[in-house]
C-alpha cells in the first residue's frame, strides 16, 4: 500500500518544553489526516485531525500543519506534560477505500518531569 | 455506550488452529475495519466494510477472512493460525465514508501462536 513515513520513531523531551512529530505520505489522493495517542494495553485514540482544505489546526496545547503540496503534515505538542507520555500514530485516508487508514509507524514520546 | 468492543481479550492458539475474533459497535456506524499491529510496524490494515454487506482487503489480507453480519458486528476469523499471525488485533468504526471519518477503536485482542 502508500506509505506514511513517520519521525523521529522515539522521542524525549522536559516537561514544559514543544514536542514536534513529522509524517510524509505518498498516496496524492489522501485527504483525510488523523493523530491518535496509545497508551499502553489501550487502542488508539484520536487527538486531532485536519483535512486537505485546511492548513492548520489548533487544539488547546495540540496543533497539526499540513502542507499538501510537500505531502507533508506535523503534530506540534506545547507545554508538555507527563501524561502527554504515550506512543503517537500519524495516519492518511485511503483513497476508495470508505476512509481506511494507512498509519506510520509511530513515535515513542516520553515527557520527563 | 460501550463503543467498540472486542473478544476475545487474549487469545492462545496452536498453529493450524482455527479462531474468530469478535467485534461489536454501538455508535450506528457505518464503516467498520480490522487492523493488525505489530512492534514497530503501526497499524496495518487487514480488511475493511465500508457499508452493511460490502467488505474489501487491505493491505495485509492473506490468511484471513471477515463477516459483517450486520450493521453493528464485523468478525475477522483465521482458518489455520500461523505463528506470523501472532500479533495484536484492533477493530475501528467510523459514522460514514466522506462525512464523518473519524475511526474510534476497540481495547484490541492479543493473539499469541505457538
Amino acid at each position: 500500500g502508500e506509505n506514511v513515513e513517520q519521525h523521529p520513531s522515539t522521542l524525549s523531551v522536559q516537561e514544559g518544553d514543544s514536542a514536534v512529530i513529522k509524517c510524509t505520505y505518498s498516496d496524492s489522493a489522501s485527504n483525510y489526516f488523523p493523530w491518535y495517542k496509545q497508551e499502553l494495553g489501550k487502542g488508539p485514540q484520536l487527538i486531532i485531525d485536519i483535512r486537505s482544505n485546511v492548513g492548520e489546526k489548533k487544539d488547546q496545547r495540540i496543533a497539526v500543519t499540513l502542507n499538501k503540496t510537500a505531502k507533508h503534515f506535523s503534530l506540534h505538542i506545547t507545554e508538555t506534560q507527563p501524561e502527554d507520555s504515550a506512543v503517537y500514530f500519524c495516519a492518511a485516508s485511503i483513497k476508495n477505500s470508505g476512509y481506511a487508514l494507512n498509519f506510520g509507524k509511530g513515535t515513542s514520546l516520553l515527557v520527563t518531569p | 455506550n460501550a463503543g467498540v468492543t472486542q473478544t476475545p481479550k487474549f487469545q492462545v492458539l496452536k498453529t493450524g488452529q482455527s479462531m474468530t475474533l469478535q467485534c461489536a459497535q454501538d455508535m450506528n456506524h457505518n464503516s467498520m475495519y480490522w487492523y493488525r499491529q505489530d512492534p514497530g510496524m503501526g497499524l496495518r490494515l487487514i480488511y475493511y466494510s465500508a457499508s452493511e454487506g460490502t467488505t474489501d482487503k487491505g493491505e495485509v489480507p492473506n490468511g484471513y477472512n471477515v463477516s459483517r453480519l450486520n450493521k453493528r458486528e464485523f468478525s475477522l476469523r483465521l482458518e489455520s493460525a500461523a505463528p506470523s499471525q501472532t500479533s495484536v488485533y484492533f477493530c475501528a468504526s467510523s459514522y460514514s465514508p466522506g462525512l464523518q471519518e473519524t475511526q474510534y477503536f476497540g481495547p484490541g485482542t492479543r493473539l499469541l501462536v505457538l
